[in-house]
């Protein structure tokens, strides 16, 4: 299986509540990042994972949490949401090592209302 | 703290012109710069990068054109067509920030048939 895929698509969500994202990264990745994307803005980086360990993180707060999985599928889980957190979260694999970019699947489209 | 500046927001070309997009970065430890190109509904694909040691970089119709002291690049899109209408978005990355990487705010590209 190639390419990065993220679900769900679409999520609506209540101010309060908590959200997990999933993220299955490009076969042979093993490092996945998350980004969220709000509307008509550029991606800004949340965090990085590589070996089920962060290794980067950006300007959130710590109810941006994440995981990633033996076989590099990942989550980002948002606590307490806020309407600000209404975004395209998008997840990105790549190969540490490699000079290359990163593969970004499609995102999924949160809303908080 | 806006790090990778671009301009302009929005850009309308006729199908045969040159499509020129430009960013303006302020930490000189970025050691690499790409550029993604995004589709309404889909992640951004990596189009095109480039190291600071070379000053222009050309695949195919893409071409990034690179100041070191000027500390700017852009991205020329040669013979412009319809498909290539999209959001183009500038991107650096610091060196041994693995791969975070810091987007300008995008521009939307129309091409006119």
């Amino acid at each position: 299986e190639t390419g990065v895929t993220q679900s769900p698509t679409h999520l609506i969500k209540t101010r309060g509540q908590q959200v997990t994202l999933r993220c299955s990264s490009q076969s042979g990745h093993n490092t996945v990042s998350w980004y969220q994307q709000a509307l008509g803005q550029g991606p800004q980086f949340i965090f990085q994972y590589y070996r089920e360990e962060e290794n980067g993180r950006g300007n959130f707060p710590p109810r941006f949490s994440g995981l990633q999985f033996p076989n590099y599928s990942s989550e980002l889980n948002v606590n307490a949401l806020e309407l600000d957190d209404s975004a395209l979260y998008l997840c990105a694999s790549s190969l540490v090592d490699s000079n290359y970019g990163y593969t970004f699947g499609s995102g999924t489209r949160l809303t908080v209302v | 703290q806006q790090q990778v500046k671009q301009s302009p927001q929005s850009l309308i070309v006729q199908k045969g012109g040159i499509s020129i997009i430009n960013c303006a970065y302020e930490n000189t430890a970025f050691d690499y710069f790409p550029w993604y190109q995004q589709f309404p509904g889909k992640g951004p694909a990596l189009l095109i990068a480039i190291r600071p040691d070379v000053s222009e970089k050309k695949e195919g119709r893409f071409t990034i054109s690179f100041n070191k002291s000027a500390k700017q690049f852009s991205l020329h899109i040669m013979d412009s067509q319809p498909g290539d209408s999209a959001t183009y978005f500038c991107a650096a990355k610091k060196a041994g920030s693995a791969r975070q990487l810091t987007f300008g705010s995008g521009t939307q590209l129309t091409v006119l048939p």
